[in-house]
């Protein structure tokens, strides 16, 4: 079945610890994104990427860094300048489209999340 | 600059009636995509139903319509006979065209409670 992956489901982090959460889709979009929920709240964009080797800062990104090797990969990390880093993250792809709109298929396609908690 | 608003921060509704979550947009764009996903407690999200700028039929999902209205940039989700595995969040987002083609622009959210 096609579909994202985002490991763990749950993390705990001490301060001043960095941690990478993971992202995989076996979708074949081009783009991904991150994002990141506090209870109640909207999703915030932290990065989204277009394309490989390639990715953009979202509205929230001090913190935050991203890699893109992979088209399939979009692993993110919380370093330890995140001041206030837990909340619950979700990872998206969609495909690439300079042509819009064509239809339901240009939906984000959304991972479970991760629920990072800093100890 | 796009933007989303939804204006309901918690809404309740009997089950077996039908409840309606709104959204307004604002964009310079013809060409953009309008989506609604629910997200229960569990933190997934799903998506619901899609409306393009250009469909000049309102879209509907099963229990979920989407009544579209261009010119007031409005798109509301319509959720017919509510069913208690209705209550979560809902979220409205818009994708538009050109270099942030690739970007989508959410509102923060509805919280819909079904009452038995």
């Amino acid at each position: 079945d096609g579909g994202i992956t985002q490991s763990p489901k749950y993390l705990f982090r001490k301060e001043g610890q960095n941690v990478t959460l993971s992202c995989e889709q076996n979708l074949n979009h081009d783009a991904m994104y991150w994002y990141r929920q506090d209870p109640g709240q909207g999703l915030r964009l932290i990065y989204y990427s277009q394309i490989v080797n390639d990715f953009q800062k979202g509205d929230i990104a001090e913190g935050y860094s991203v890699s893109r090797e992979k088209k399939e990969s979009f692993p993110l990390t919380v370093t330890s300048a995140q001041k206030n880093p837990t909340a619950f993250y979700l990872c998206a792809s969609s495909i690439s489209s300079i042509r819009l709109p064509t239809g339901p298929t240009d939906t984000q396609y959304f991972g479970p999340g991760t629920r990072l908690t800093v100890l | 600059a796009q933007k989303i608003t939804q204006t309901q921060p918690g809404m309740f509704v009997q089950e077996k009636e039908a409840v309606t979550l709104d959204c307004t947009y604002d964009t310079s764009d013809q060409s953009y995509g309008l989506f609604w996903y629910k997200q229960p407690s569990s933190g997934e999200m799903i998506f619901l139903i899609y409306q393009g700028s250009y469909d000049e039929q309102n879209a509907t999902e099963g229990r979920y319509s989407l009544n579209f209205q261009k010119a007031r940039k409005s798109a509301n989700l319509v959720i017919s006979a509510s069913q208690l595995g209705d209550s979560a969040m809902y979220f409205c987002a818009m994708r538009g065209p050109g270099m942030t083609g690739n970007q989508f622009y959410f509102g923060t959210g509805t919280s819909l409670t079904v009452i038995p």
